[in-house]
């Protein structure tokens, strides 16, 4: 079975600073793992997905995450955060192959950005 | 290209009624997922649909059920409405068979039981 662990509920930073929202990850088998961000009163949206390629994955909205199998972690990271980042992300996984379509999300991290 | 789309946006029921939500997965989408996003409980799987056939469920009673059309549409249907049944409900559409695509989203269909 698959599990994600999103450590911090809740995290605040400064406009112009770094962010960083943490995620472990449990899988019995190679994972696929994805980031999504959740506005308010909106659905999710994918911001990047790791896929067994690169392991240092670039996405929307200048977010990258690494995933680095011997920590089991794919955190996310932003060199510079915007007031427009203010947020949910989920961190999600699901097992690699076919036949086993579901997603199991975090428990989300709520981005607040300080002006 | 529209993206995934459900309706009603939002949906206002008693206990004991029945509830039906719709989703339209974006085109060329075969599969539909539905997940649960309650307050406190999180995202949760409920079901997965896929050309016309429930593939996966999650752990919910059987009160939740639905159903895909042959143009790949989607309903999800609640029955017996219970006031934990409250939460945001949100659809999902991807490419089956490449596993490597990502499921998209939907801006869900908020269910009010009072």
């Amino acid at each position: 079975a698959q599990s994600v662990t999103q450590l911090g509920s809740h995290v605040s930073v400064s406009e112009g600073a770094l962010v960083l929202l943490r995620c472990n990850y449990s899988s019995s088998v190679p994972p696929y793992l994805f980031w999504y961000v959740q506005y308010p009163n909106q659905g999710l949206q994918l911001l990047l997905k790791y896929t067994s390629a690169a392991t240092l994955v670039k996405g929307i909205n200048g977010f990258e995450a690494e995933f680095k199998k011997s920590e089991t972690s794919f955190h996310l990271t932003k060199p510079s955060a915007h007031m427009s980042d203010a947020a949910e992300y989920f961190c999600a996984v699901r097992r690699g192959g076919f036949g086993n379509e579901k997603l199991t999300f975090g428990t989300g991290t709520r981005l607040t950005i300080i002006p | 290209e529209a993206g995934v789309t459900q309706s009603p946006t939002h949906l206002i029921k008693t206990r004991g009624q029945q509830a039906t939500l719709r989703c339209s997965p974006i085109s060329g989408h075969t599969s539909v997922y539905w997940y649960q996003q309650a307050l406190g409980l999180g995202l949760q799987f409920l079901l997965w649909y896929d050309e016309g056939e429930e593939r996966n469920r999650g752990n919910f009673p059987p009160r939740f059920s639905g159903r895909q059309f042959p143009n790949y549409s989607s309903e999800l249907n609640v029955n017996a409405l219970e006031l934990e049944d409250s939460a945001l409900y949100l659809c999902a559409s991807s490419l089956w068979e490449d596993s490597n695509q990502p499921q998209h989203f939907g801006d869900g269909t908020r269910l009010s039981i009072l």
